[in-house]
């Protein structure tokens, strides 16, 4: 089955600064690849997800970047505010959303002011 | 995106009892799922709710300690049964829309158990 590495386990920046978070998956079938941002005490929130016909994507302060033949992809955070500051999992799946869906092991994120 | 309510939010249970959670949808989904999170890690599903079926299992999970029902395309309830401190967790529910194939989080349940 699909296995998610995901790195680093936890992060500090600056407020202001850039976070990235890397993953890498097994299965080559795979072609969905969503982020999620889970506050404390709250459910994961979907914040990102690109497609493996894409290389890149944006949203505002947030990109994810996919390569397929490496089978990596990221999430990068530009400007860091203090609001980032969570736990962010990356994710695999083959036929978008519909199969079983992966997740990586996690990354907490601390923005310090 | 879809809404999603979970209930009970948080509860503290005895051993060996069992607790039922339900999920509700604002409106009709495609598939919903159930997932645990143990404290400080990542997400491991726990079975696919399936609407008027039997639910489907991921392996190392039993429908004898984990029943779940589907009765229609809103709302699903999973219950943890015969619970033991190690059932101690978040508990999510998650749905894939009708328009769309993105998953969504409910807020989840955190179960403790003594």
């Amino acid at each position: 089955g699909e296995n998610v590495e995901q790195h680093p386990s936890t992060l500090s920046v600056q407020e202001g600064d850039s976070a990235v978070i890397k993953c890498t998956y097994s299965d080559s079938a795979s072609n969905y690849f969503p982020w999620y941002k889970q506050e404390l005490g709250k459910g994961p929130q979907l914040i990102i997800d690109i497609r493996s016909n894409v290389g890149e994507k944006k949203d505002q302060r947030i990109a994810v970047t996919l390569n397929k033949t490496a089978k990596h992809f990221s999430l990068h955070i530009t400007e860091t505010q203090p609001e980032d500051s969570a736990v962010y999992f990356c994710a695999a799946s083959t036929s978008g959303g519909y199969q079983k869906v992966t997740f990586g092991t996690g990354t907490k994120l601390q923005v310090i002011p | 995106s879809a809404v999603i309510s979970q209930k009970p939010s948080r509860d503290i249970c005895q051993r060996g009892t069992s607790l039922t959670i339900q999920c509700q949808v604002d409106s009709q989904v495609t598939m919903m799922f159930w997932y645990r999170q143990q404290p400080g890690q990542s997400l491991t599903l726990i079975a696919t709710a399936n609407q008027g079926s039997e639910a489907t299992y991921e392996s190392g999970f039993v429908i004898d300690k984990f029943p779940i029902s589907r009765p229609n395309l809103t709302f699903s309830t999973l219950t943890v049964s015969n619970m033991s401190p190690e059932d101690s967790s978040i508990y999510l529910c998650s749905v894939i829309g009708q328009a769309t194939d993105t998953q969504y989080f409910g807020p989840g349940t955190r179960l403790t158990v003594l």
